[in-house]
């Protein structure tokens, strides 16, 4: 099963663009990634998928244009343009491996994006 | 617009069962997959399990042995059975529609289960 690293933090001032990585274990490249923002005290709500190819089917409810996913070898980015107070949040990434009996779901350890 | 919320005992004692449940708001349970996942204090997140409408389940492997997860189609609920805890599955439970294949979408607000005697 794939291992999905992320960096545990990562800073941005307010108004700037920011870019947070999820990377795909060796060997996964082809995978898709599903991106959650988890606000303080909140539960996780969905943001977008990103396969190799970019964007893949529908952003979640309410998720605004400024965010935007990349995919690149095994990198699948989140990009955030002209961040606000409120996209200080814990963000998680996510994938599914296999079928029937061999089913699961993994996650990245997530990453705090502090607004400065 | 499917709203999810999660209930259940806030402390569970060692070697007990943990049971929760999941009531479904705004929608049916079917044509759909539902999960529970869960966050340990400051940790990440772990997925445990999914139950289909049907009724077929999928597990982590890490916690199959311990874990039950069923629907309660009456009631547009689903339920979350662990049983032995020890102090390491302290954590929030969210559940969550989604599964093989689908992401997770919407997630409930989670509930906090503390193991302790």
């Amino acid at each position: 099963q794939p291992v999905l690293t992320q960096p545990p933090s990562a800073s941005a001032s307010l108004g700037a663009s920011v870019t947070l990585t999820c990377t795909l274990s060796s060997g996964y490249k082809y995978y898709k990634v599903d991106w959650y923002q988890q606000r303080p005290g909140k539960g996780p709500r969905f943001v977008m998928r990103v396969g190799p190819g970019g964007y893949v089917g529908s952003k979640g409810d309410g998720i605004p244009d400024r965010f935007s996913v990349l995919g690149s070898g095994l990198n699948r980015s989140l990009i955030i343009k002209n961040i606000q107070e409120e996209d200080e949040s814990d963000y998680h990434c996510g994938a599914d491996h296999g079928s029937g009996s061999d089913f699961v779901v993994v996650f990245g350890g997530g990453t705090y994006l502090t607004v400065l | 617009q499917v709203q999810l919320q999660e209930s259940g005992p806030g402390l569970v004692k060692p070697s007990e069962t943990l049971s929760l449940t999941c009531t479904v708001s705004g929608g049916s349970i079917s044509p759909n997959y539902w999960s529970w996942i869960r966050q340990s204090p400051g940790k990440g997140l772990e997925w445990i399990g999914y139950v289909y409408f049907s009724g077929s389940t999928s597990y982590n492997p890490s916690l199959q042995s311990r874990v039950t997860i069923s629907l309660l189609t009456s009631k547009n609920q689903l339920s979350l059975r662990l049983t032995s805890v020890t102090a390491s599955d302290t954590a929030v439970y969210y559940c969550a529609r989604g599964g093989l294949a689908a992401q997770f979408d919407p997630w409930g607000q989670g509930t906090l289960v503390i193991v302790s005697s």
